[in-house]
């Protein structure tokens, strides 16, 4: 079946440092992978999406790039600040109408 | 904004109950979706619905039911709880493209 494979499970950074995490997919028709963010206590909210047609994209400090030949993609946060400490989820958007999760990376800044 | 409402946050049952969790949704989108989350586990999808009276299984479907009887209401169903569904329950509605909205959750305690 489906499988979004999420690395790594725990990751911590120094505030200003960059913050990479990666997501493999097995289906090569998937064609949307977003990415979720969720703060202690909170719901996992949208922060960021790509489509298949598109290599790269960006929205301040965070990025998500897409590679479709080996089938993955990855969240890149710069700068990162005390806020960015959060689990987040990759996501991918297979044929038959849902979306497959990652099993989360716990993101923490240290001040 | 999408408004998905989860009636409870946090819940407490004993074995053997009959538990029914509530998600409804502000907009008229068809697919809705039930997740358990669980740490180191991500997001698991128990059942989802693609419109009024249908019902799919999705990754652990066992021990749980779901009803759609109006598109706007999507019930998740737990027959005779158990102590390993003590989890948080996650409802999500699939936007128009794709992207989802989560309900805020309900922390469930089976004792």
């Amino acid at each position: 079946g489906e499988n979004v494979e999420q690395h790594p499970s725990t990751l911590s950074v120094q505030e200003g440092d960059s913050a990479v995490i990666k997501c493999t997919y097995s289906d090569s028709a998937s064609n949307y992978f977003p990415w979720y963010k969720q703060e202690l206590g909170k719901r996992p909210q949208l922060i960021i999406d790509i489509r298949s047609n598109v290599g790269e994209k960006k929205d301040q400090r965070i990025a998500v790039t897409l590679n479709k030949t080996a089938k993955h993609f990855s969240l890149h946060i710069t700068e990162t600040q005390p806020e960015d400490s959060a689990v987040y989820f990759c996501a991918a958007h297979f044929g038959n109408e849902k979306l497959t999760f990652g099993t989360g990376t716990r993101l923490t800044i240290i001040p | 904004d999408v408004k998905v409402t989860q009636s409870s946050r946090y819940l407490v049952k004993r074995t053997g109950e009959k538990v029914f969790l509530e998600c409804v949704q502000d907009m008229d989108h068809e697919n809705m979706f039930w997740y358990r989350q669980d740490p180191g586990l991500g997001l698991r999808l128990i059942y989802f619905s693609y419109d009024v009276k249908m019902k799919e299984k999705g990754d652990i479907p066992e021990g749980y039911s779901v009803s759609r009887e109006k598109k706007e209401r999507f019930s998740l169903i737990l027959e005779s709880a158990s102590t390993n569904q003590t989890s948080m329950y996650l409802c999500a509605l699939e936007g128009a493209n794709y992207g989802y909205t989560f309900g805020s959750g309900t922390r469930l305690t089976v004792v």
